[in-house]
């Protein structure tokens, strides 16, 4: 059971490049989120969607893109990146809305924007 | 705006020893608390999750309790070990649709073997 799969793990690219996160679930779990791991903030939410093709913005949208064309994929787009967005980025699944729905984490995609 | 807020930031006890961490969060509406471990260069794995309406949850080793009236949760650990250095993170969740958590900055743990 693989549950969440992230890719690239690591990536370097250049200011004002586009960039593609992926993210993956297999467990068919109705919500996802993409945070962002930063030194003196800790993680804070970007995205998330409830289901395929419903997204909202979480607390740090700004320069970032997301579509759910399917239940288990949830991509993260960075449309021109800016070195403020070096950080670790997590995408998160849950299965539904219940109380007890704990949210699960992949492994994480290590960004680095020159 | 929910803050949550992890003390102490940075811990380190010798192997064996009981020990409390601490969250605490501004919004008592929370619909429920979760705890993770973090491991260097890893992903986040969730620990125990405490539903609004319960008091404490166990997992081994492992006692969470949560005070929701007066915003603070403490994980408590019993006789550490080195495999236990890890950073803990404290995350609530507010309820209702797709909310995504949020997180404390977390308590670095180093257990001195």
């Amino acid at each position: 059971d693989a549950g969440i799969t992230q890719s690239p793990r690591y990536k370097i690219t250049e200011t004002g490049r586009q960039v593609t996160l992926m993210c993956h679930q297999t467990w068919s779990h109705s919500y996802m989120f993409w945070y962002r791991q930063d030194l003196g903030h800790g993680l804070r939410l970007i995205y998330y969607s409830a289901a395929a093709d419903i997204t909202d913005k979480g607390e740090v949208p700004d320069g970032y893109v997301v579509s759910r064309s399917k239940t288990e994929n949830f991509p993260l787009t960075l449309e021109s990146a800016t070195r403020s967005q070096t950080s670790v980025y997590f995408c998160a699944s849950r299965p539904g809305l219940a109380s007890y729905n704990e949210q699960f984490f992949g492994p994480g995609t290590r960004l680095t924007v020159l | 705006k929910q803050e949550v807020t992890q003390i102490p930031a940075a811990l380190s006890v010798p192997e064996g020893e009981n020990l409390v961490l601490n969250c605490s969060f501004t919004d008592s509406a929370i619909y429920n608390l979760q705890w993770f471990r973090q491991d260097p260069g890893k992903g986040l794995t969730s620990l125990l999750l405490i539903q609004s309406s319960q008091r404490e949850q166990t997992s081994g080793r492992l006692n969470a309790s949560l005070d929701k009236s007066s915003g603070r949760s403490t994980l408590y650990i019993a006789a550490s070990q080195p495999g236990d250095s890890a950073t803990y993170l404290c995350a609530v969740r507010k309820g209702g649709g797709a909310d995504g958590l949020t997180f404390g900055k977390g308590t670095h743990l180093i257990i001195q073997p």
